[in-house]
């Protein structure tokens, strides 16, 4: 399992864009990168991922660069509710593998 | 369409008694996962079945802690007896089998939060 690092917080201002940078120095070729998303006493949420290059939803976009030993979240705009832990993961595409998490980026928002 | 729900949400009980936590995954979802959560740490993965097989216990403290996942529908997650260590907050999650995002993408219960006191 390619074992992911991630910044362990940080700060930002409302209406600023976020960059949660994760290296996954490790990552094999049936590899995806995977964000998670957890706001107190809730569950994970998935939030978006991706292999290689850019992907875009509605929440978030995420970067990998072509060697794909990092990888970028990128939250625009961020609002007081985007204040919560974001995972980052490395899961191998294969149906039932199990989803491991590391201790995530504690993002706080202010006003 | 309903998600991942678990029961109870809260539970307090004294150490050396048992416990159970229950789960209802997703309609159709294969996977089932139960993982544990302690107060500023990533869930750790306790145990993931395909419908009703245990394909992965190797954490879960057999000692104390035992699952089912009967009909490979709900599962069922008990500790007997609890100990203080075990406060923490129990997830469960699902995921289907099949499809792109089968293996990355898991719809997670609120969970329970388990105090032992």
């Amino acid at each position: 399992l390619a074992k992911t690092t991630q910044p362990i917080s940080m700060d930002s201002y409302e209406g600023q864009e976020v960059n949660i940078t994760c290296s996954h120095n490790n990552i094999a070729t049936n590899d995806y990168i995977t964000w998670y998303q957890q706001f107190p006493s809730q569950g994970p949420r998935f939030i978006i991922q991706g292999y290689k290059t850019k992907v875009t939803n509605e929440v978030a976009s995420l970067f990998i660069p072509a060697d794909r030993k990092s990888s970028t979240l990128s939250l625009p705009r961020v609002s007081l509710s985007d204040t919560a832990v974001y995972y980052c993961l490395v899961v191998t595409n294969q149906a039932g593998t199990a989803l491991i998490f590391g201790k995530g980026t504690t993002l706080s928002v202010s006003s | 369409e309903a998600g991942v729900v678990q029961s109870p949400r809260y539970k307090i009980i004294e150490k050396k008694q048992p416990v159970a936590f229950w789960c209802n995954p997703i309609s159709g979802h294969n996977t089932l996962y139960w993982y544990r959560q302690n107060l500023g740490q990533g869930p750790e993965l306790l145990i993931r079945y395909e419908n009703e097989e245990a394909v992965d216990d190797s954490q879960l403290p057999k000692d104390r802690f035992s699952a089912e996942r009967l009909k490979g529908v709900d599962s069922t997650l008990k500790i007997q007896p609890a100990e203080l260590g075990d406060s923490a907050v129990y997830l469960c999650a699902s995921s289907p089998s099949t499809g792109v995002k089968s293996s990355t993408e898991a719809f997670f219960g609120q969970g329970t939060r388990l105090t032992v006191v």
